[in-house]
């Protein structure tokens, strides 16, 4: 079974502070994604890498960045933490393909930036 | 881009009744349908999908429809049990292309005994 592990279930974090959000996924899979979840707005795409180094803006990455510099591994950056990026951020990962992706999620990280 | 819209935000139902979730998408490109059900403190996971070839999928007690002309797609749950209990989310994309997949705003969905 795929697993997708992220390295904290909670944390809080300082206004400005730079956040580190580590993802490991241990079944070779090509696709990583970074998605926030918001009550009421769904999952909402961050970050996507299809490959190491590679990266591409999805609907809301204004405040965020991304570094893979492994396969198997996608982090997310905070470069300064605000208040509005208080969430739960959700790491996952698929294998491409032409019948639909199957999205293996993690666990999520609960954010709180006071 | 895509937009999918998720009603009911909340729903409850009697455990046994049936439960229907409903999304309307606006892009006619997309045809690939997931389902995710997270329960609560828990990942999403996908539980059922349907391609835009296909207009009704079933596994168990749970059903996707789709209607490609009107642009909608429901999840229908039979025979609930309180294990159904989780937050639901429905989703749009080319078949090519998770980073194009789009989520609905999700439903809360209890189970009351």
């Amino acid at each position: 079974d795929v697993k997708v592990t992220q390295s904290s279930r909670y944390l809080v974090k300082r206004t400005g502070e730079k956040v580190f959000l580590e993802c490991v996924q241990d079944m070779d899979h090509e696709n990583m994604f970074w998605y926030r979840q918001d009550p009421g707005l769904g999952l909402r795409l961050i970050y996507f890498s299809y490959d190491v180094k590679m990266k591409e803006k999805g609907d809301i990455p204004e405040g965020y960045s991304v570094s893979r510099e492994k396969k198997e591994r996608f982090s997310l950056i905070l470069e300064s933490a605000s208040t509005n990026q208080t969430s739960m951020y959700l790491c996952a990962s698929s294998l491409p393909g032409t019948g639909g992706e199957k999205l293996f999620f993690g666990s999520g990280t609960q954010l709180s930036v006071l | 881009g895509e937009n999918v819209e998720q009603h009911p935000s909340t729903l409850s139902v009697q455990e046994g009744d049936s439960a229907v979730i409903k999304c309307t998408y606006s892009d006619s490109a997309s045809n690939y349908f997931p389902w995710y059900k997270q329960e609560l403190g828990k990942r999403p996971q996908l539980i059922i999908d349907i391609r835009s070839n296909v207009g009704e999928k079933k596994d168990q007690r749970i059903a996707v429809t789709l209607n490609k002309t009107a642009k909608h797609f429901s999840l229908h749950i039979t025979e609930t049990q309180p294990e159904d209990s989780a937050v639901y989310f429905c989703a749009a994309s080319p078949l090519q292309g998770a980073q194009k997949l789009v989520f609905g705003q999700g439903t809360r969905l209890t189970i009351n005994p």
